[in-house]
Order: structure tokens, then C-alpha cells, then sequence
């Protein structure tokens, strides 16, 4: 199986551009996750999506973020406009239930933002 | 809010040794915990779970959880320098689905 599956894994970009981050799920898995790395702050849940629909998104930190997930196989993350302070490893996570179950993590997406 | 707390370390133990990484939780609504291995530039990935009181034995590695004293530790024995990496603990709560991540203690065996 191929995995979790993110791009770019990276990306670097000037203040006040938009990014988009990528995430394949693990075919099968009904749930999907973004999480924010960062040294200060740890890892941090920013979306959670079961089915396809949002469940939390008390974590995404303002407006300028936004997720989608169209369909089973895809989901974007987007920032606009991106600051430097949203420089942070973007990692997509997914599993296989909403109990609590394992989550498996894609390779991540390292963003810098000048 | 739901905090998991581990030490930052970093925690260095000699080949062979047995390594002991400690993490507390403040949800007592918690019921599935978990420790997941992220080696410097990669992402995280899951060693073992526990969701029972006592311990939890999967190889050299040994999950234990004391939901009275909100206490979740893993054990590594015969240490190796593969085992070198970043430990992160995490919490379900009570939600269930959302994970709490500490920020991870850092773990060197020296050869």
C-alpha cells in the first residue's frame, strides 16, 4: 500500500503569496487529518475530517487558512495570504475510524515563507 | 486546556541500556494513548498503543498506563542507536478522535 501521500513536500515562498498543500489518503481510510510541526509549538491539529465533512476545525489558526476535502482520495490545505510566522512541516495524517484509532502519517509537506 | 507533558529532554542512554520516556496528561476523559517514533526530517510513526491499565508488551518495547495517576510511560530495552530519535506521546481524549501531542522527548543511545 502506498501510504499517506503529500506535496510538494517542499515548498518556499515569499509573504502575501497563496499555497496549497496536498494529501492522498490511504485508500480505505474514512478519516483525514492536517496537522501544523512546529519546534515551539509541537504538533498541532489544524482540520479533521470525517467522510469527506469537517468535523473540527478549531484548529486552524484564522482566516487565512482554509481545507477542503472533495472527495475520499484528496484534500487540499490552503493558505492565503501565507506570513513567514506559517513556516512550519505541514503533515497530513489518516485513519481508519473516528475511535481514537491509529493515525498514519504522510511524509509532510515543509513550508518556508520569506 | 488538554495538555500532554513530556520531559524535552534530551534523554541519552548507552547501547544496550534500557530507556524510559515518561508522559502525564491532564484530560481525565482520555482513553487511548499513543507513541509514535520521528526520526530528524520524517514523520511521525506509531510504535505501539495503549488503552488498559498495566502494561502493554510489544518486543523491546514496553507501553505502561496508570489512569489514576494520569501517567503513560514507554520503556525501551536493549537500547539501540536506531532507537535514537524523537518520542512523542499522545492522548485521544475524550473526543475520541482528536489527538494531543506532547512535544516529544528526544532520545540518543551512544554506541
Amino acid at each position: 500500500d502506498a501510504g499517506v501521500i503529500q506535496s510538494p513536500r517542499h515548498e518556499v515562498t515569499e509573504m502575501g503569496q497563496e499555497v496549497t498543500l496536498r494529501c492522498k489518503p490511504i485508500s480505505g481510510h474514512n478519516s483525514l487529518f492536517w496537522y501544523r510541526q512546529t519546534m515551539m509549538r509541537g504538533l498541532e491539529l489544524l482540520i479533521y475530517f470525517n467522510n469527506n465533512v469537517p468535523i473540527d476545525d478549531s484548529g486552524m489558526p484564522e482566516d487565512r487558512f482554509s481545507a477542503k476535502m472533495p472527495n475520499a482520495s484528496f484534500s487540499t490545505l490552503k493558505i492565503q495570504p501565507s506570513e513567514p510566522r506559517d513556516s512550519a512541516v505541514y503533515f497530513c495524517a489518516s485513519s481508519l475510524l473516528t475511535g481514537g484509532e491509529t493515525q498514519y502519517f504522510g511524509p509532510g509537506t515543509r513550508l518556508l515563507v520569506l | 486546556q488538554k495538555e500532554v507533558e513530556q520531559n524535552s529532554g534530551p534523554l541519552s542512554v548507552p547501547e544496550g541500556a534500557i530507556a524510559s520516556l515518561n508522559c502525564t496528561y491532564s484530560d481525565r476523559g482520555s482513553q487511548s494513548f499513543f507513541w509514535y517514533r520521528q526520526y530528524s526530517g520524517k514523520s511521525p510513526e506509531l510504535i505501539m498503543f495503549i488503552y488498559s491499565n498495566g502494561d502493554k508488551e510489544d518486543g523491546r518495547f514496553t507501553a505502561q498506563l496508570n489512569k489514576a495517576s494520569q501517567y503513560v510511560s514507554l520503556l525501551i530495552r536493549d537500547s539501540q542507536p536506531s532507537d535514537s530519535a524523537t518520542y512523542l506521546c499522545a492522548g485521544s481524549g475524550s473526543s475520541n478522535y482528536k489527538l494531543t501531542f506532547g512535544k516529544g522527548t528526544l532520545l540518543t543511545v551512544n554506541p
